[in-house]
């Protein structure tokens, strides 16, 4: 069992190109998630969709754009990247629990991003 | 408010001995306290959870103490080991009418030193 699987795991840009990262969930999770990890500031949320064809803002989402097409899959794109995205990217998947609040994430093995 | 305080940002323990690590949050929404383990190069994972009508939870050396009237909350890690070198994230979650709102902690990097 996978679980989540993130590609890639590094990578390097200039400043002004794109790129596309993928997560993959095997557990058939509604809800997936992209955060980003700084030091000294935990993670934070970037976008998230609860379903498939819906996505939504959180906390960080200025310069990212994401598409959920498949359940299975959650893509987060940067269009004109900048040296302030450097980070460590974690994608994370959930379900929902009828009637508790587990609040569990199951999350990747993160993908770095350097941007120069 | 939405933000989770953490301290210290980092700890460095002796083995065997005992590690603490303390939360603050102020929305009284939250009803779910996980804590997350992450090891380098690792994404984090699920350690210990608790509900806020509980006290106190125990997991073998790992311990939740939560104060719901303060508004804070502390992992307890019993003779510590190497092994338990990590980051540990704190984190408060909220039921949202569509998914489960989890805001971290900026995490506490901890050694625990033979």
């Amino acid at each position: 069992n996978a679980g989540v699987t993130q590609t890639p795991k590094f990578r390097v840009l200039k400043t002004g190109q794109s790129m596309t990262l993928l997560c993959a969930q095997d557990m058939n999770h509604e809800y997936m998630y992209w955060y980003r990890q700084d030091p000294g500031m935990g993670l934070r949320l970037i976008h998230y969709s609860v379903g498939e064809g819906t996505t939504a803002k959180g906390e960080v989402p200025d310069g990212y754009n994401v598409s959920r097409l498949k359940k299975q899959n959650f893509l987060l794109g940067l269009e004109s990247a900048a040296p302030s995205q450097t980070s460590v990217y974690f994608c994370a998947s959930s379900y929902w629990a009828s009637g508790t609040n587990t609040g569990e994430l199951f999350f990747g093995e993160g993908s770095r991003l350097t941007v120069l | 408010q939405q933000q989770v305080k953490q301290s210290p940002q980092s700890l460095i323990v002796q083995k065997g001995g005992i590690s603490i690590i303390n939360c603050a949050y102020e929305n009284t929404a939250f009803d779910y306290f996980p804590w997350y383990q992450q090891f380098p190069g690792k994404g984090p994972a699920l350690l210990i959870a608790i509900r806020p009508d509980v006290s106190e939870k125990k997991e073998g050396r790992f311990t939740i103490s939560f104060n719901k009237s303060a508004k804070q909350f502390s992992l307890h890690i019993m003779d510590s080991q190497p092994g338990d070198s990590a980051t540990y994230f704190c984190a408060a979650s909220m039921r949202k009418t569509s998914y489960d709102k989890v805001i971290f902690g900026p995490g506490t990097s901890l050694s625990v030193i033979p």
